[in-house]
């Protein structure tokens, strides 16, 4: 049963276009939700996050849209750059106790020169 | 200074064999994790451990034993090692009960021959 899902296994952009990375979720108790980025044998790296009371949080260049009636939150990433080529892990935890995440499988980008 | 590291990144062994891995973390977390990447990417909790004390574990076979000296230290032995424990280990920290991001460390390969 997986309750976060990355539909997309890899997307491709040019450089200085926008990278728009999509991510749904079907357990309503979800109140906080993170983006990971990670490059091959390192582990994954903190990027942005976003509480269920938001809609959307912005850092620099990365913006996190939540959209809680359709269950849907959007990484966009302006203006991408050849540094952002990686994988783009979606998770997911729920109010209180341990903070468990729930990962989705993870979004390859590339960044096209 | 690495905030989350654990020992040995590569580890390659036969069926049948105990070993283990190492974790610690300096950000004066009270939390540490452990998550399992398997060869379709997906990252799943295993165990949870808050200041010593167990509070996640995830249905893993009795083979997995976390053990947790102290909250910096998080270690995993696995007794009687098979073919499907091939796979990523992600050791993670972080503050339970706090909206804060957990901390990856560059994960330990496990491949069993």
């Amino acid at each position: 049963d997986q309750q976060v899902k990355q539909n997309s296994p890899s997307l491709s952009v040019q450089e200085g276009r926008i990278s728009i990375l999509n991510c749904d979720y079907t357990n309503s108790m979800f109140d906080y939700f993170l983006w990971y980025k990670k490059y091959p044998a390192e582990g994954p790296t903190f990027l942005i996050s976003i509480s269920s009371i938001k809609d959307k949080n912005e850092d620099g260049r990365f913006t996190v849209f939540l959209n809680k009636s359709a269950k849907h939150l959007s990484l966009h990433i302006v203006p991408s750059q050849p540094g952002d080529s990686a994988v783009y892990f979606c998770a997911a935890s729920a109010r209180g106790g341990a903070q468990k995440l729930v990962f989705g499988q993870g979004t390859r980008l590339t960044i096209n020169p | 200074d690495t905030a989350v590291s654990q020992t040995p990144k590569y580890l390659v062994t036969q069926m049948g064999n105990d070993k283990s891995i190492k974790c610690e973390q300096n950000l004066g977390h009270d939390t540490m994790y452990w998550y399992k990447q398997d060869s379709k990417k997906f990252l799943k909790i295993m165990f949870s451990y808050n200041n010593k004390e167990l509070i996640i574990n995830e249905t893993v076979p009795n083979r997995f034993s976390p053990k947790s000296p102290d909250k910096a230290h998080l270690n995993l032995h696995i007794n009687s090692l098979e073919l499907g424990d091939s796979a990523v280990y992600f050791c993670a920290s972080g503050t339970q009960g706090s909206n804060q991001p957990q901390h990856f460390g560059d994960g330990t390969r496990l491949s069993i021959l």
